[in-house]
């Protein structure tokens, strides 16, 4: 049972380049949530998902994409990689909704991604 | 705007200590707060508390909301190195989308 899990680990992208970030989960979640972490800041809620097929808008979704094919994996793309998305991406998974319980999340390893 | 205020920032105590970390929150439609301790990699859930006066209590670690002064405190009793880390609060508020809003945490250092 391996929880959360992401890759890759750590990554260097040129301005303008793109990529996905992928996250799986094995606990059979319905939720699934994109975060980054940045110094100084809380964590920020990017894109979130309540099920297969479904997404939307977080807190700081400008120049990200997310994609939930399958329920247990969450993608999170980057178009046109820019310095200001330098930060750590972590991946959670909750099994209820926000409102009744889905506080209690299970993160990812996280994602450390620098943009030069 | 919602917001999650934490303190203090950071905190060195030698182990064996007790300490207390603070959070406080302003939100609309207030449903849940969590903690969650953060060493090197992924934060992982301590406690979710909803109801005002309720002590939630894990091992040394215990947590008490107030939701009339709108804060929780997050005790650890004998503190270890192994408590080291960052403590991260949030607050769960309902609305048109459900909101989890986070503080930007404690950092916790034990010392022997």
């Amino acid at each position: 049972n391996a929880g959360v899990t992401q890759t890759p680990k750590f990554r260097v992208l040129k301005t303008g380049q793109s990529m996905t970030l992928l996250c799986a989960q094995d606990m059979n979640h319905e939720y699934m949530y994109w975060y980054r972490q940045d110094p100084g800041m809380g964590l920020r809620l990017i894109h979130y998902s309540v099920g297969e097929g479904t997404t939307a808008k977080g807190e700081v979704p400008d120049g990200y994409n997310v994609s939930r094919l399958k329920k247990q994996n969450f993608l999170l793309g980057l178009e046109s990689a820019a310095p200001s998305q330098t930060s750590v991406y972590f991946c959670a998974s909750s099994r209820h909704p926000l409102l009744t319980g889905g506080g209690e999340q299970y993160f990812g390893p996280g994602t450390r991604l620098t943009v030069t | 705007e919602d917001k999650v205020v934490q303190s203090p920032l950071s905190l060195v105590v030698h182990e064996g200590d007790t300490v207390t970390l603070n959070c406080s929150y302003e939100v609309t439609n207030f449903r849940s707060l969590l903690w969650y301790k953060q060493e090197k990699k992924a934060p992982t859930f301590l406690f979710m508390l909803t109801s005002s006066g309720i002590e939630k209590k894990s091992g040394r670690l215990s947590s008490i909301l107030d939701k009339k002064e709108l804060f929780s405190i997050l005790n650890i009793t004998a503190t270890q190195t192994g408590d080291s880390a960052i403590y991260l609060c949030a607050v769960v508020a309902a609305g048109t989308a459900s909101k989890l809003t986070f503080g930007t945490g404690t950092r916790l250092q034990v010392t022997l």
